[in-house]
């Protein structure tokens, strides 16, 4: 079955540097691959789709890659801010059809920007 | 705004007891989850639905049962509480889409003593 593997130490970074975060699934190539965001307390929160055809997307402050050679996908907040600070979670379809809907989720990775 | 709750967001209960966690959501999404969350396991599918009237079995389905009598709603119940099953409790919604994004409550913790 498939599985995502997302580095499960915090990542901790200054204020105004690139933060990378890497998702590396072991099995099929998704036909997409998400982003969310969560808060402590909170449920997550989507911020970035990026899809098999696609190498690159940007939203603001975010770039999401997809290499389907190296079975990862790399989610970069530029210019960081205290405020980044949270856990990021990756997610794909269950099938490799990408069509169920069902979402499985890395663990998460959290993310500390201190100023 | 279009919205997901849940509710309540903090239970307590015994161990053997039946345990209804509810969630509504206003986007009319045809696409219903239940996920639970623990340490070390992440986000794991429990129940879904895809429209009134279907129920599907997830990764970590037994103990729960889930029922969906209206596009609004899908009420999660442990038939019978276990300690095992102390987490945190999100339901989730999208769009018939197949790469939709989920859009999710935030959450209703649970502790089975």
């Amino acid at each position: 079955s498939q599985k995502i593997e997302q580095n499960s130490e915090a990542l901790n970074i200054q204020e105004g540097k690139t933060a990378t975060l890497t998702c590396n699934y072991t099995n099929y190539s998704p036909a997409y691959l998400q982003w969310y965001r969560q808060d402590p307390g909170r449920g997550p929160v989507f911020l970035l789709l990026i899809r098999e055809n696609e190498k690159e997307k940007r939203k603001e402050r975010l770039k999401v890659t997809f290499d389907t050679t190296l079975k990862q996908s790399l989610f970069h907040i530029t210019a960081s801010q205290p405020a980044d600070s949270a856990t990021y979670l990756c997610a794909l379809d269950s099938s490799g059809s990408g069509n169920t809907g069902k979402l499985i989720f890395g663990q998460g990775t959290t993310l500390q920007v201190k100023p | 705004d279009a919205e997901i709750t849940q509710s309540p967001r903090h239970k307590i209960t015994e161990t053997g007891r039946q345990v209804t966690l509810a969630c509504h959501q206003t986007w009319n999404h045809n696409n219903m989850f239940w996920y639970r969350q623990d340490l070390g396991h992440g986000l794991r599918l429990i129940h879904y639905s895809y429209g009134v009237h279907d129920t599907n079995k997830g990764e970590v389905s037994d103990g729960y049962s889930v029922s969906r009598s209206n596009t609004e709603d899908l009420p999660l119940t442990l038939e019978s509480a276990a300690s095992s099953q102390t987490s945190v409790y999100f339901c989730a919604s999208s769009d018939r889409l197949s790469n939709s994004p989920l859009h999710f409550g935030n959450g209703t913790r649970l502790t089975v003593t």
